[in-house]
């Protein structure tokens, strides 16, 4: 058991570039989450896959972001045309499907800042 | 929708005081309850769960029970280390497994 996985583990960028997330699952699990996390905050819902299925986006995503799991393993996260408000942490976690809230486990992060 | 909060810090101690870190929820239904721990250059790790009423989470020394009359799960060790200072974040999940909801998080500072 490796953990959740996430590349890059820093990003600075220009406002109105496009960036890309990765994050790599725990091998076994079929459920993957992204939050994201400002400063001094707690972590915010974004997307939840089951296998490769999106089945649910918060409104916090707006349409610049979009996020795959396409095969149903690793996952992407996009971020169109960034704003400096997009500067945050994001989070991926996965866990097993378990008939309840069964535990999430966290990677480490992708530090976005965005100049 | 579903909210969680939780006292504001930091909160500081000294090493082998008492702690005690408070925690309510909102939810619809019958969430289960997580605290999870994020220590310095750390990610965010499980700490307790209780998924029931009056269901008592316990590890490292912490414990939190699930009050669903007070709709609490507050946090408590009896005897803080140094080395359990860190970044304490309580959480519901909903039953359909599918995200959880974070309080704003509690830093713990404790002094040797």
């Amino acid at each position: 058991d490796t953990g959740v996985s996430q590349d890059p583990r820093h990003k600075i960028t220009k406002r109105g570039q496009n960036v890309t997330f990765r994050c790599d699952p725990i091998s076994e699990h079929n459920r993957l989450y992204w939050y994201r996390q400002t400063l001094g905050q707690g972590p915010e819902f974004l997307t939840y896959f089951q296998n490769e299925a999106q089945l649910e986006k918060s409104r916090l995503l707006s349409d610049r972001f979009s996020a795959e799991r396409p095969k149903g393993s690793f996952s992407t996260l996009e971020i169109q045309r960034t704003e400096q408000g997009d500067s945050a942490m994001y989070l991926c976690a996965s866990s097993l499907e378990g008939g309840g809230a069964e535990t999430q486990y966290f990677g480490p992060g992708t530090r976005l800042l965005v100049l | 929708g579903d909210s969680v909060t939780q006292m504001e810090g930091p909160v500081t101690l000294s090493e082998e005081a008492f702690l005690t870190i408070n925690c309510t929820y909102t939810a619809t239904g019958y969430p289960s309850l997580f605290w999870y721990v994020q220590y310095p250059g750390e990610g965010l790790q499980l700490l307790l769960k209780a998924t029931k009423a009056d269901d008592k989470g316990s590890n490292k020394g912490f414990e939190a029970t699930y009050r669903k009359e007070t709709t609490s799960f507050h946090l408590e060790k009896g005897s803080v280390q140094v080395s359990d200072s860190a970044v304490y974040f309580c959480a519901s999940g909903n039953n359909a497994g599918n995200m959880l909801t974070f309080g704003g998080g509690t830093r713990l500072m404790v002094k040797p």
